[in-house]
């Protein structure tokens, strides 16, 4: 099974600051990586599909990058509304697809 | 519109068997891939299962010999048979919607609490 490794697993920071979230997969993935938003309470929202994809909708601050195990998330300008969680998610191999531990944004 | 709605969860004794329903609007649930997510109180994402259009099913190490995915094309709906839960199955079930097989899962339902205690 693919494993993937967020880091950090948890984030300070303020209004207007850029943040990166980093993804490692066990093996290579190609660009088969998703990005995910949830809120408390709330189901995940698909944020960045194919490494660098903007979902539809989804403002562009947010940005994606990379191939192959190494991918990074990243915020250019942080809104109070991006205070979240995040997750990475691989949908390269046959099943199981696995998540990243998740990123935990808070404000400092 | 895209709808995913859950149902069917609730607290259930350790042993005990629970099937969860997922029933799409908006598209056609035997053209995709539909699977089931999970998230422990406090935890992280844990996939568990998904069903291909082919009828091709597969599950997560932790429930695989105990939970069943499976459809009812004329209703529209997956569901998750659950049965010899645990207490770690304890989570919100989140249905998710894959339109390839190697897509993201871009839509989801507002998910269902599956609580197993004694």
């Amino acid at each position: 099974d693919i494993q993937m490794t967020q880091s950090p697993s948890s984030l300070s920071a303020s209004v207007g600051d850029r943040v990166t979230i980093t993804c490692r997969a066990s093996q290579s993935i190609s660009t088969y990586l998703n990005w995910y938003q949830q809120k408390p309470g709330e189901a995940p929202k698909l944020l960045i599909y194919g490494a660098s994809s903007l979902q539809s909708g989804v403002p562009s601050r947010f940005s994606g990058s990379g191939s192959g195990t190494n991918f990074t998330l990243s915020i250019s300008s942080l809104q109070p509304q991006d205070f979240a969680t995040y997750y990475c998610h691989q949908s390269y191999s046959t099943p199981p697809r696995t998540f990243g531990q998740g990123t935990k944004l808070e404000t400092k | 519109e895209v709808q995913l709605v859950e149902s069917g969860g609730g607290l259930i004794q350790p042993g005990g068997s629970l099937r969860l329903s997922c029933a799409a609007s908006g598209f056609t649930v035997s053209t995709n891939y539909m699977n089931w997510v999970r998230q422990a109180p406090g935890k992280g994402l844990e996939w568990v299962s998904v069903i291909y259009t082919g009828g091709s099913t597969y599950y997560a190490d932790s429930v695989k010999g105990r939970f069943t995915i499976s459809r009812d094309n004329s209703k529209n709906t997956v569901y998750l048979q659950m049965n010899s839960l645990r207490a770690e199955d304890t989570a919100v079930y989140y249905c998710a919607r894959d339109t390839s097989g190697y897509n993201p899962l871009d839509y989801w339902g507002q998910g269902t609490l599956v609580t197993v205690s004694s």
